[in-house]
């Protein structure tokens, strides 16, 4: 049971480049999430997805654009990346409503330089 | 903005001792929710207590909830050389989460 599962691991990028973050969960949940973590900073919600077919930005959506490919898997795209970017992505899935916690992957670093 | 606050943002004690960590938060909430993060890795949800609830155990681990003062508090009793992490309080205030700035615990041994 791999619960939420993030790629790549690591990624460093040139300004302008354009990438897209995979996350897969095997949880059957509804709702999924993308985070970014800055340096001794807690997440800021980037892009959610409360069911398949539905997408609502978050506190920190610019830059950025998001797909919820089906139940499983939602990707984060970055189309043209910008130093301000660099940070750790976390995917989650599960979470509000039923209060029910959220899971999450063990993050992507991506470095723009 | 962050809608909780944890506080201190850091602390260092000897492994048995407990400790304790503060958040507080702004607006009303259905839930609030507490998570630790080791280094390099993700967050693992540790407890969630609900609002109408003050209280909650699981294992070495205590959370309060007072609504009226919108805080709450996780104390980690016997602390362990492993219980070194990052800790996060998460409010959820309908269909999203908002976390944090973390408190980063040390457990010397």
């Amino acid at each position: 049971n791999a619960g939420v599962t993030q790629t790549p691991k690591f990624q460093v990028l040139k300004t302008g480049q354009s990438m897209t973050l995979q996350c897969a969960q095997d949880m059957n949940h509804n709702s999924m999430y993308w985070y970014r973590q800055d340096p001794g900073m807690g997440l800021r919600l980037i892009y959610y997805s409360a069911s398949e077919g539905t997408t609502d930005k978050g506190e920190v959506p610019n830059g950025y654009n998001v797909s919820r490919l089906n139940k499983r898997e939602f990707s984060l795209r970055l189309e043209s990346a910008a130093p301000s970017q660099t940070s750790v992505y976390f995917c989650a899935s599960g979470g509000p409503g039923g209060y029910q916690p959220q899971h999450f992957g063990d993050g992507t670093r991506l470095s723009i330089l | 903005s962050q809608q909780g606050e944890e506080d201190p943002q850091a602390l260092s004690i000897q492994e048995g001792e407990n400790a304790t960590m503060n958040c507080s938060y702004k607006t009303s909430i259905n839930n609030l929710q507490w998570y630790r993060q080791n280094s390099g890795r993700g967050l693992v949800h540790l407890i969630l207590i609900r609002s109408n609830e003050r209280e909650k155990h699981s294992g070495r681990l205590r959370v309060t909830l007072d609504t009226s003062k919108k805080s709450s508090s996780l104390l980690i009793t016997a602390s362990r050389a492993a219980d070194t992490a990052s800790y996060f309080c998460a409010t959820d205030a309908g269909n999203m989460l908002t976390f944090g700035g973390g408190t980063r615990l040390m457990v010397k041994p």
